[in-house]
């Protein structure tokens, strides 16, 4: 069964802090994407990153960066010098293939980044 | 390019009546999704269309919960009667394609907030 976990429910960090948010996931799938979207006070889901099974090479964009481990289940998310705009709530979630584009997401962590 | 667009932005209604939300989505993305988030949690997919085409309906509460799609385009998503538990944000999302590893990123309106009392 698909399942996404952020046990982390909410952090708060000092500007310029560097902050780590969890991401563990369930899939008995062999092909499956992973993802992560903010979600400011505004609402709107913002895209940040998709990784698919077989990539397992971590990303930096920016102050951005992602720990992808299958060994571990797991899709972590790293802000570099965070700052006040990053606060909001981020989401990790799981597509699978043969289920097609549907996400399943986690319960969302909530970011306050505090100057 | 013009993002999703969803109206209204706030809706607010007594328990039994009826609502409806509209969503547009952006301009050549064949497939289109409405989710449903309730306070503190993550989005939950109702409905996922491919052009005017139901792929996904397994999680909408067909007794009340309605969507359609008909010229594969613009979408709307109806409840009719209203329950205190449908209070949330429902968000509307399109992709060009419905394969997540092809082109199957989805990107989001702002969402209706609706308050049901």
């Amino acid at each position: 069964a698909q399942k996404v976990t952020q046990a982390q429910t909410e952090i708060s960090v000092v500007e310029k802090e560097d902050v780590t948010l969890d991401c563990v996931y369930e899939t008995r799938d062999t092909t499956y994407y992973l993802f992560w979207y903010k979600q400011p006070p505004s609402g709107e889901l913002v895209f940040l990153i998709r990784r698919n099974s077989f990539d397992e090479q971590n990303e930096i964009s920016g102050r951005y960066s992602w720990n992808f481990q299958k060994s571990t289940s797991s899709f972590n998310f790293t802000i570099t010098a965070s700052q006040v705009v990053d606060s909001a709530v981020y989401f990790c979630a799981l597509s699978e293939e043969r289920r097609g584009n549907k996400l399943v997401f986690g319960a969302g962590t909530i970011l306050r980044v505090k100057s | 390019e013009a993002g999703v667009a969803q109206s209204p932005r706030y809706k607010i209604i007594e328990k039994r009546q009826s609502v409806a939300f509209w969503c547009n989505p952006i301009s050549g993305h064949a497939t289109l999704y409405w989710y449903q988030q309730i306070l503190g949690q993550g989005p939950k997919l109702l409905i996922q269309f491919q052009n005017n085409g139901v792929v996904d309906d397994s999680q909408l509460p067909k007794d009340r919960f309605s969507a359609e799609r008909l010229k594969g385009v613009d979408s709307t998503l109806k409840i009719q009667p209203a329950k205190l538990e449908d209070s949330a944000v429902y968000l509307c999302a399109s992709s060009l394609t419905g394969l997540a590893g092809v082109s199957g990123e989805q990107f989001f309106g702002p969402g209706t907030r609706l308050t049901v009392l």
